[in-house]
Protein backbone atom coordinates (compact mmCIF):
# COMPACT_ATOMS: atom_id res chain seq x y z
CA UNK A 1 0.00 0.00 0.00
CA UNK A 2 1.16 3.63 -0.95
CA UNK A 3 2.02 6.07 2.04
CA UNK A 4 3.45 9.10 2.51
CA UNK A 5 5.97 10.63 5.09
CA UNK A 6 6.55 14.92 5.43
CA UNK A 7 9.56 15.36 7.67
CA UNK A 8 8.62 18.14 9.66
CA UNK A 9 5.71 19.29 10.98
CA UNK A 10 7.03 23.44 11.28
CA UNK A 11 9.27 24.81 9.26
CA UNK A 12 10.91 28.26 9.80
CA UNK A 13 12.44 30.26 6.96
CA UNK A 14 13.03 34.12 6.51
CA UNK A 15 11.85 36.17 3.73
CA UNK A 16 13.90 35.37 1.01
CA UNK A 17 15.75 32.30 2.08
CA UNK A 18 15.06 28.77 0.12
CA UNK A 19 12.61 26.64 0.73
CA UNK A 20 13.01 23.18 1.38
CA UNK A 21 9.75 20.97 2.52
CA UNK A 22 10.83 17.03 2.35
CA UNK A 23 8.68 14.60 1.09
CA UNK A 24 9.22 10.76 1.20
CA UNK A 25 6.70 7.87 -0.80
CA UNK A 26 6.26 4.62 -0.75
CA UNK A 27 4.49 2.86 -3.18
CA UNK A 28 4.91 -0.98 -4.78
CA UNK A 29 3.99 0.89 -8.50
CA UNK A 30 5.61 3.73 -10.00
CA UNK A 31 3.71 6.41 -8.72
CA UNK A 32 1.56 9.62 -9.35
CA UNK A 33 2.70 12.66 -6.87
CA UNK A 34 0.87 15.65 -5.52
CA UNK A 35 1.91 18.60 -3.40
CA UNK A 36 -1.09 20.60 -2.48
CA UNK A 37 -1.50 23.55 -0.49
CA UNK A 38 -4.09 25.28 1.88
CA UNK A 39 -3.40 29.21 2.61
CA UNK A 40 -5.49 29.80 6.18
CA UNK A 41 -9.33 28.76 6.38
CA UNK A 42 -9.37 27.49 2.48
CA UNK A 43 -9.33 24.54 0.77
CA UNK A 44 -6.39 22.68 -0.77
CA UNK A 45 -5.07 24.02 -3.89
CA UNK A 46 -2.72 21.90 -6.64
CA UNK A 47 0.67 23.38 -6.47
CA UNK A 48 2.45 20.56 -8.82
CA UNK A 49 2.13 16.89 -9.94
CA UNK A 50 4.27 14.37 -10.94
CA UNK A 51 3.29 12.25 -13.69
CA UNK A 52 6.45 10.32 -14.80
CA UNK A 53 7.41 12.63 -17.60
CA UNK A 54 9.31 14.78 -16.83
CA UNK A 55 11.21 14.34 -13.25
CA UNK A 56 11.33 18.26 -12.20
CA UNK A 57 7.91 19.64 -12.16
CA UNK A 58 7.48 23.22 -12.08
CA UNK A 59 4.07 24.35 -10.08
CA UNK A 60 2.58 27.69 -9.15
CA UNK A 61 3.57 30.45 -7.48
CA UNK A 62 7.52 29.64 -7.89
CA UNK A 63 7.58 26.42 -6.25
CA UNK A 64 8.91 22.89 -7.66
CA UNK A 65 9.86 19.51 -7.25
CA UNK A 66 12.13 16.97 -8.09
CA UNK A 67 11.03 13.08 -8.45
CA UNK A 68 14.24 10.77 -7.33
CA UNK A 69 13.09 7.39 -7.42
CA UNK A 70 16.34 6.19 -5.96
CA UNK A 71 15.69 8.31 -2.88
CA UNK A 72 11.54 7.71 -3.27
CA UNK A 73 11.52 11.38 -2.66
CA UNK A 74 9.47 13.99 -3.76
CA UNK A 75 10.89 17.25 -2.16
CA UNK A 76 9.71 20.10 -2.87
CA UNK A 77 11.78 24.05 -3.19
CA UNK A 78 11.57 27.27 -3.82
CA UNK A 79 14.42 29.70 -4.45
CA UNK A 80 13.78 32.14 -2.58
CA UNK A 81 10.40 32.68 0.39
CA UNK A 82 8.11 35.30 0.30
CA UNK A 83 5.60 36.21 3.27
CA UNK A 84 2.79 35.15 0.83
CA UNK A 85 4.17 31.59 1.10
CA UNK A 86 3.08 31.26 4.46
CA UNK A 87 0.58 28.18 4.39
CA UNK A 88 0.49 24.28 5.31
CA UNK A 89 1.71 22.01 2.56
CA UNK A 90 0.64 18.08 2.01
CA UNK A 91 2.57 15.85 -0.27
CA UNK A 92 0.03 13.00 -1.50
CA UNK A 93 0.26 9.87 -3.65
CA UNK A 94 -2.26 8.57 -5.84
CA UNK A 95 -3.14 5.17 -4.48
CA UNK A 96 -3.83 3.25 -8.17
CA UNK A 97 -5.61 0.00 -6.43
CA UNK A 98 -9.06 -0.53 -6.89
CA UNK A 99 -10.62 1.41 -9.45
CA UNK A 100 -10.48 4.88 -8.04
CA UNK A 101 -7.32 6.75 -7.91
CA UNK A 102 -7.96 7.91 -4.43
CA UNK A 103 -4.95 10.26 -2.38
CA UNK A 104 -2.81 8.75 0.35
CA UNK A 105 -2.04 12.43 1.60
CA UNK A 106 1.24 13.14 4.28
CA UNK A 107 0.69 14.60 7.84
CA UNK A 108 1.50 18.16 6.26
CA UNK A 109 4.20 20.70 7.21
CA UNK A 110 3.69 24.16 8.17
CA UNK A 111 5.58 26.89 6.73
CA UNK A 112 6.41 30.42 8.42
CA UNK A 113 7.80 33.28 6.58
CA UNK A 114 9.01 35.87 8.73
CA UNK A 115 10.86 39.20 8.26
CA UNK B 1 -16.74 29.97 -12.04
CA UNK B 2 -15.12 25.98 -11.68
CA UNK B 3 -15.50 25.15 -7.54
CA UNK B 4 -16.59 23.22 -5.60
CA UNK B 5 -18.95 24.41 -2.24
CA UNK B 6 -19.94 23.46 0.82
CA UNK B 7 -22.61 24.35 3.88
CA UNK B 8 -22.37 25.11 6.38
CA UNK B 9 -18.79 26.13 6.87
CA UNK B 10 -18.78 26.41 10.59
CA UNK B 11 -21.38 23.95 12.49
CA UNK B 12 -21.36 23.72 16.10
CA UNK B 13 -23.68 20.84 17.36
CA UNK B 14 -24.66 18.72 20.23
CA UNK B 15 -23.71 15.05 20.87
CA UNK B 16 -26.59 12.89 18.99
CA UNK B 17 -28.02 15.35 17.10
CA UNK B 18 -28.15 14.55 13.12
CA UNK B 19 -26.36 16.79 10.85
CA UNK B 20 -25.64 16.69 7.16
CA UNK B 21 -22.80 18.71 4.83
CA UNK B 22 -23.87 19.22 1.79
CA UNK B 23 -21.04 19.13 -1.33
CA UNK B 24 -21.75 20.41 -4.42
CA UNK B 25 -19.29 20.83 -7.56
CA UNK B 26 -20.51 22.04 -10.96
CA UNK B 27 -18.08 20.62 -13.06
CA UNK B 28 -19.54 17.36 -14.37
CA UNK B 29 -16.76 14.85 -12.54
CA UNK B 30 -17.45 11.45 -11.93
CA UNK B 31 -15.19 11.18 -8.55
CA UNK B 32 -16.49 13.08 -5.48
CA UNK B 33 -14.83 11.97 -1.92
CA UNK B 34 -15.39 13.32 1.43
CA UNK B 35 -11.97 14.14 3.86
CA UNK B 36 -11.59 14.77 7.22
CA UNK B 37 -8.23 16.78 8.63
CA UNK B 38 -7.11 16.70 11.93
CA UNK B 39 -3.73 18.02 13.43
CA UNK B 40 -0.78 15.26 12.57
CA UNK B 41 -2.87 13.18 10.56
CA UNK B 42 -2.85 14.83 7.39
CA UNK B 43 -6.46 14.40 5.19
CA UNK B 44 -7.89 10.83 5.71
CA UNK B 45 -10.60 9.79 3.23
CA UNK B 46 -14.20 9.29 4.66
CA UNK B 47 -16.12 7.91 1.89
CA UNK B 48 -16.17 8.17 -2.02
CA UNK B 49 -18.16 7.98 -4.89
CA UNK B 50 -17.24 6.56 -7.97
CA UNK B 51 -20.25 8.06 -9.84
CA UNK B 52 -24.09 8.19 -9.07
CA UNK B 53 -25.50 5.71 -6.38
CA UNK B 54 -22.34 4.23 -6.18
CA UNK B 55 -20.16 4.93 -2.93
CA UNK B 56 -17.81 3.01 -1.22
CA UNK B 57 -16.00 3.19 2.30
CA UNK B 58 -12.28 5.11 2.69
CA UNK B 59 -9.80 4.37 5.58
CA UNK B 60 -12.44 6.43 8.26
CA UNK B 61 -15.85 5.75 7.38
CA UNK B 62 -17.32 4.55 10.91
CA UNK B 63 -19.97 6.82 12.17
CA UNK B 64 -21.01 8.49 8.43
CA UNK B 65 -22.97 7.84 5.84
CA UNK B 66 -23.05 9.21 2.18
CA UNK B 67 -25.45 9.34 -0.99
CA UNK B 68 -25.02 10.27 -4.00
CA UNK B 69 -28.61 10.41 -6.17
CA UNK B 70 -27.29 13.40 -8.91
CA UNK B 71 -23.79 13.51 -10.25
CA UNK B 72 -23.27 17.16 -8.73
CA UNK B 73 -24.11 16.79 -5.11
CA UNK B 74 -22.47 14.51 -2.48
CA UNK B 75 -24.28 15.06 1.02
CA UNK B 76 -22.21 13.52 4.23
CA UNK B 77 -24.04 12.60 6.67
CA UNK B 78 -23.55 12.05 10.54
CA UNK B 79 -26.69 10.63 12.02
CA UNK B 80 -25.56 10.50 15.50
CA UNK B 81 -22.12 13.05 15.65
CA UNK B 82 -19.56 11.95 18.56
CA UNK B 83 -16.84 14.72 19.99
CA UNK B 84 -14.58 12.23 18.07
CA UNK B 85 -16.14 13.67 14.83
CA UNK B 86 -15.05 17.12 15.88
CA UNK B 87 -12.93 18.01 12.37
CA UNK B 88 -12.27 20.29 9.50
CA UNK B 89 -13.91 18.51 6.52
CA UNK B 90 -13.26 18.98 3.14
CA UNK B 91 -15.40 17.56 -0.26
CA UNK B 92 -13.33 16.94 -3.46
CA UNK B 93 -14.03 16.01 -6.76
CA UNK B 94 -12.24 14.71 -9.48
CA UNK B 95 -13.10 13.83 -13.46
CA UNK B 96 -12.63 10.31 -14.24
CA UNK B 97 -8.74 9.00 -15.64
CA UNK B 98 -7.73 6.27 -17.04
CA UNK B 99 -4.00 7.08 -15.75
CA UNK B 100 -4.26 7.50 -12.50
CA UNK B 101 -3.61 10.92 -12.79
CA UNK B 102 -6.06 12.06 -10.10
CA UNK B 103 -6.02 15.63 -9.64
CA UNK B 104 -8.92 16.23 -6.98
CA UNK B 105 -10.41 20.10 -6.45
CA UNK B 106 -11.70 20.97 -3.09
CA UNK B 107 -14.14 22.48 -1.18
CA UNK B 108 -13.16 25.48 1.42
CA UNK B 109 -14.07 23.23 4.14
CA UNK B 110 -16.26 22.86 7.16
CA UNK B 111 -15.30 23.20 10.34
CA UNK B 112 -17.12 20.70 13.04
CA UNK B 113 -17.41 20.85 16.59
CA UNK B 114 -19.43 18.33 18.47
CA UNK B 115 -20.03 19.28 22.27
Amino acid sequence: AQSVTQLGSHVSVSEGALVLLRCNYSSSVPPYLFWYVQYPNQGLQLLLKYTSAATLVKGINGFEAEFKKSETSFHLTKPSAHMSDAAEYFCAVSDQGGGYNKLIFGAGTRLAVHP
Amino acid sequence: EAQVTQNPRYLITVTGKKLTVTCSQNMNHEYMSWYRQDPGLGLRQIYYSMNVEVTDKGDVPEGYKVSRKEKRNFPLILESPSPNQTSLYFCASSPRSAGGINEQFFGPGTRLTVL
